[in-house]
């Protein structure tokens, strides 16, 4: 069974940084995309950031981008996110996910999507 | 960046009920469109992928239909634990995007 565990969260200030970490109990965890998704309190998920499985290639939402710094440590299937210059509208509950792709019933695109989840952890930015 | 729109933002339903909400992209994905299912204090879980396929483990009630840019999802008879917040997701290209959710209530 795959499970992840998030973990770091917790109030910081304003301008402050945070680290989080996301354990994967997960065989194919070096072979796997993950992503960072994110809920603000009472809002909508949104997708923060995606490393490829062996970290070469990363894509950022764009109001991450600059601040927020994700990568990941196969021999240890742990997946990280550095957060800096933190900001009052990054307070959310941040989730990891893995992503598999599957093939649409036409059989013809590869679809990936994020099908473990991670149960979240807090991040409050609050002075 | 593709904009993800969900219609309607919520509505009532009773167990029992057939429900339809849509999700419309900015442009044309094909089939690149997920639904998650949030339940507070939950974490996301996948509904259906590639627009119409069921997530294994998923009952046969959710379907999902749709290719370019219109998507739905239909719930055939509303059972008391699918009262949550529906998200469409486009994975077509970066940025990801989700819509803004369709919440189920009773």
């Amino acid at each position: 069974q795959v499970q992840l565990v998030e973990s770091g969260g917790g109030v910081v200030q304003p301008g402050g940084s945070l680290r989080l970490s996301c354990a994967a109990s997960l065989v194919t965890f070096s072979n796997s995309k993950m992503h960072w998704v994110r809920q603000a309190p009472g809002k909508g998920l949104e997708w923060v950031a995606v490393i490829s499985y062996d970290g070469s290639n990363i894509h950022y939402a764009d109001s991450v981008k600059g601040r927020f710094t994700v990568s990941r440590d196969n021999s240890k299937n742990t997946l990280y996110l550095q957060m800096s210059s933190l900001r009052t509208e990054d307070t959310a509950i941040y989730y990891c996910a893995r992503e598999q792709s599957f093939y649409d019933s036409s059989g013809y695109y590869y679809v990936p999507a994020s099908d473990f989840w991670g149960q979240g952890t807090l991040v409050t930015v609050s002075s | 960046d593709i904009q993800m729109t969900q219609s309607p933002s919520s509505l009532s339903a009773s167990v029992g009920d057939r429900v339809t909400f849509a999700c419309r992209a900015s442009q044309s994905i094909a089939t690149f469109l997920n639904w998650y299912q949030k339940k507070p204090g939950k974490a996301p879980n996948l509904l259906i992928y590639g627009a119409s396929s069921l997530q294994s483990g998923v009952p046969s009630r959710f379907s999902g239909s749709g290719s370019g840019a219109d998507f739905t999802l239909t719930i055939s008879s509303l059972q008391p634990e699918d009262f949550a917040t529906y998200y469409c997701q486009q994975t077509y290209s970066t940025p990801l995007t989700f819509g803004g959710g369709t919440k189920v209530e009773i």
